[in-house]
């Protein structure tokens, strides 16, 4: 069964408002979980590490005003677009840690901006 | 945005025969490896994992091979059904990056009946 949660699993937001997007490890507690985008016929990249109880570590050209990361709590990370523009359009995915290297993914979330 | 032009490589299958799906990988500090298999409009789901320390991993109907010498990464796929009809990523974790994946281009397998 899925071990990692994300809601909504697609969002239509107006330019320049702002969209919370929640990250749910189901079976274990997860102090690291990654936020991801991917762009249509594209690979996925990492746009950040989120750490329970502390800042994300936000990978070189992602903009951590715009993608507010918070990990309050071992099972929910958030991300939110902040001022969406049309160019955010994406599919926005999560994943957290099993062990010290195998990533399991949710089912992401698609994120459209008018 | 969507970048226009750009396509996945894409490799066709008859039913029933063996997929080779193949990856280059560029970090030769990379000490861990994993295939994903992304159907669309989903996250990628694990297929199967290898350690640099090993050069060949066998799960069910699937096999990974690993040839650090060239840098190279593979995945075979046995007896191939319409259900593995989706994109399959490589990916790699550096010795220290700190559990951070970097995944490959994809390549898209459309099984033919």
């Amino acid at each position: 069964g899925a071990v990692v949660s994300q809601h909504p699993s697609w969002v239509i937001c107006k330019s320049g408002t702002s969209v919370k997007i929640e990250c749910r490890s189901l079976d274990f507690q997860a102090t690291t979980m990654f936020w991801y985008r991917q762009f249509p016929k594209q690979s996925l990249m990492l746009m950040a590490t989120s750490n329970e109880g502390s800042k994300a570590t936000y990978e070189q050209g992602v903009e951590k005003d715009k993608f507010l990361i918070n990990h309050a709590s071992l099972t929910l990370s958030t991300l939110t677009v902040t001022s969406a523009h049309p160019e955010d359009s994406s599919f926005y995915i999560c994943s957290r840690r099993r062990g010290s290297d195998t990533q399991y993914f949710g089912p992401g979330t698609r994120l459209t901006v008018l | 945005g969507e970048s226009v032009g750009l396509h996945l490589p894409t490799l066709s299958v008859q039913e029933g025969d063996n997929s080779i799906i193949n990856c280059a990988y560029s970090n030769s500090a990379s000490d861990y490896f994993i295939w994903y298999k992304q159907e669309s409009g989903k996250g990628p789901q694990f297929i199967i994992d290898i350690r640099s320390n090993m050069d060949k991993r066998q799960g069910q109907r699937v096999t990974v091979l690993l040839n650090k010498t060239v840098k190279h990464l593979s995945l075979q796929i046995a007896a191939t059904q319409p259900g593995d009809s989706a994109v399959y990523f490589c990916a790699e974790k550096g010795g220290d990056s700190w559990g951070k994946l970097q995944f490959g281009a994809g390549t898209q397998v459309v099984v033919t009946p």
